[in-house]
């Protein structure tokens, strides 16, 4: 059964202090890994797909790497309106279209 | 423009009653799903329908039923309610349904409030 873990579970980090955002996977044949942001009372917002060892992504101050057990969100200089939750979910060739989420990193950037 | 909708938003309702909620997503999407938020944030999957056919059924009580009239819409039927139903429940669509790396949109999300 696949697994994901996030670490950790709540990030507080001043404006400017930029920080990196755990997510570790145990999947059999992995079918891509999604990193989504999620801001209270909403669903969660696609961020980046990451398909295979090696690739990066990034999007303004957010940046996803991944490597065959684990992918990390690098958060560059980021601001107040950072703050959100941060999922992270895996897709294995076995499981087909069933997505399966980590329990997500809290994070607050005070200003 | 909306691009995965549910309703209600919210909804509030007395335990063994019975409730829908509906979803509907305008991206030309063939396969949706069910997903439940429980308090601890956890997302996990309940059903998915690909062009009107279910392709995944999760561990959930049959007091859940879903129901796809079309590919563009899903609903969420639940009978019975109990306390333990409270909970967010987003509904995601995507393209295609299996072996893609395909993501996934998530709509707003239904509160399910039972008491």
């Amino acid at each position: 059964e696949d697994q994901v873990t996030q670490s950790p579970e709540a990030l507080r980090l001043q404006e400017g202090e930029s920080s990196s955002l755990n997510c570790s996977y145990t999947v059999s044949g992995l079918r891509g890994l999604f990193w989504y942001r999620q801001d209270p009372g909403k669903g969660p917002e696609f961020l980046f797909t990451l398909y295979s060892a090696g690739e990066e992504k990034e999007k303004e101050r957010l940046k996803a790497t991944l490597t065959k057990k684990e992918s990390f969100l690098h958060i560059t200089a980021p601001k107040p309106e950072d703050s959100a939750t941060y999922l992270c979910a895996v897709r294995s060739k076995a499981a087909g279209n069933k997505l399966t989420f980590g329990g997500g990193t809290r994070v607050l950037v005070k200003p | 423009d909306t691009a995965v909708s549910q309703t209600p938003k919210y909804l509030v309702t007395q335990m063994g009653n019975d409730k829908s909620i509906k979803c509907e997503q305008n991206l030309g999407h063939d396969t949706m799903y069910w997903y439940k938020q429980d308090s601890k944030k956890f997302l996990k999957i309940m059903f998915s329908y690909n062009n009107k056919e279910l392709i995944i059924n999760e561990t959930v009580p049959n007091r859940f039923s879903p129901k796809s009239p079309d590919k563009a819409h899903l609903n969420l039927h639940i009978n019975s309610l109990e306390l333990g139903d409270s909970a967010v429940y987003f509904c995601a669509s995507s393209q295609g349904r299996s072996g893609g790396y395909y993501e996934q949109y998530f709509g707003p999300g239904t509160r399910l409030t039972v008491t």
